[in-house]
């Protein structure tokens, strides 16, 4: 069965560092989006990606995060000068185009402790 | 404001004793309701879409029913690999496509 792939797993990172987040969505997928899960706590939506442009981010999503579409198949997630309150669980989501009967699929997540 | 509220928050059962979750929601317009299953340190893992009410889905020992303000997940004699957290989501008419998650009823399946 296709699958959302994420990488890496886990990554720690010093605060006021940079990083970037990566997922491959299911090939034929054309809606694509990021959700995080702070330990406890709901999952929230960041942002939806189509067409090439963010259709949709959350309050959460500012000027600190970005999104990227760099070739046909990755989709990353960039954060920058991250902070102790960023550390969560990054997932990656995409969808089918029309119905949503399928519903979403999500990746396994992407673990992020900021030190 | 969309709202998604899961009860109860944790639930022990023992194997074979069936039981329901609740999800309640408010939401200006229901596009779909959607259930998940998530297994500790992974995504979730998408189970239903409900459209309207009346509508019922099935899958193995899940049933997923929907109202006009409330969604039930009913398991019928769970069996210890049913144990995970049970999410709940709203996609709302007009908010593009993002989906409005409650915070998860915590099953735990007793052999």
């Amino acid at each position: 069965e296709p699958e959302v792939t994420q990488t890496p797993s886990h990554q720690v990172t010093q605060m006021g560092q940079e990083v970037i987040l990566r997922c491959v969505p299911i090939s034929n997928h054309l809606y694509f989006y990021w959700y995080r899960q702070i330990l406890g706590q709901k999952v929230e939506f960041l942002v939806s990606f189509y067409n090439n442009e963010i259709s949709e981010k959350s309050e959460i999503f500012d000027d600190q995060f970005s999104v990227e579409r760099p070739d046909g198949s990755n989709f990353t997630l960039k954060i920058r000068s991250t902070k102790l309150e960023d550390s969560a669980m990054y997932f990656c989501a995409s969808r089918p185009p029309g119905q949503i009967v399928h519903g979403y699929t999500f990746g396994s997540g992407t673990r992020l402790t900021v030190v | 404001e969309d709202q998604v509220t899961q009860s109860p928050e944790a639930l022990r059962l023992q194997e074979g004793e069936s039981s329901s979750l609740n999800c309640s929601y408010t939401v200006s317009g229901l596009r779909g309701l959607f259930w998940y299953r998530q297994d500790p340190g992974k995504g979730p893992e998408f189970l239903f879409t409900l459209y309207s009410a009346g509508e019922e889905k099935e899958k193995e020992r899940l049933k997923a029913t929907l109202t006009k303000k409330e969604s039930f997940l009913h398991i019928t004699a769970p069996k210890p690999e049913d144990s995970a957290t049970y999410l709940c989501a709203v996609q709302a008419i007009g908010r593009a496509n993002n989906l409005f998650f409650g915070t998860g009823t915590r099953l735990t399946v007793i052999p």
